[in-house]
């Protein structure tokens, strides 16, 4: 079964509004999630670092009033996307890694995101 | 700096053998991923090297040189289901901070 899961999948929203993106570890607590933006036939890029209990390590040219991170329990993480714009529309991806075993990296489904 | 390098592009028949390449330069090495995605779906796991040497499961095997910078991903008994993007990933470690930093992926076809 799944061991992270997304919500939304999908979501549509108008230029200027803002869209939040849930990250659930289901199997295992999670002190560290990662975020990653995915577009259209592009590899994954880090995006940010969500660590719980405090502030997220964002990765060079991620704006982090833009995109706000919180991850307030073990066991999920948010991201989200304020006034977004078009060109914030691509594939959102969190993952996280099993405590004590390094090389177990689990993703979420993805949530596409689409701005109009 | 970092820099993951993979072919764009390959293509193999099925039931034929293909080798994915992948070479990084990271100022850390905490371990190298292969992993499969088909589009519109999130990557999954495939391997994970740390060691020099070669990891073998099932149809897919994974070599690594960490003196070479070097990876690859094997693929034996091509199946048309094996038609994905392969992404190579390496564990870098800065500042006692882990990052996965992914390469562009190798978008592989399958020709009957």
């Amino acid at each position: 079964g799944a061991v992270v899961s997304q919500h939304p999948s999908r979501v549509i929203c108008k230029s200027g509004t803002s869209v939040k993106i849930e990250c659930r570890s289901l199997d295992f607590q999670a002190t560290t999630m990662f975020w990653y933006r995915q577009f259209p036939k592009q590899s994954l890029m880090l995006m940010a670092t969500s660590n719980e209990g405090s502030k997220a390590t964002y990765e060079q040219g991620v704006e982090k009033d833009k995109f706000l991170i919180n991850h307030a329990s073990l066991t999920l993480s948010t991201l989200t996307v304020t006034s977004a714009h078009p060109e914030d529309s691509s594939f959102y991806i969190c993952s996280v890694f099993r405590a004590g075993a390094p090389h177990e990296q689990y993703f979420g489904p993805g949530t596409r995101l689409t701005v109009t | 700096g970092q820099n993951i390098d993979q072919p764009t592009e390959m293509t193999a028949t099925e039931g034929a053998i293909v080798q994915i390449n992948c070479t990084y330069q990271t100022s850390g090495f905490n371990g190298l991923f292969w992993y499969q995605q088909h589009a519109g779906e999130a990557p999954t796991f495939l391997s994970y090297n740390v060691l020099d040497g070669l990891e073998e499961k099932g149809r897919f095997s994974s070599f690594l040189s960490r003196s070479k910078g070097y990876s690859y991903l094997l693929l034996k008994e091509l199946q048309m289901k094996d038609s994905a993007s392969y992404l190579c990933a390496v564990r870098d470690e800065v500042n006692r901070d882990d990052k996965i930093i992914f390469g562009k992926g190798t978008r592989l076809h399958i020709l009957p």
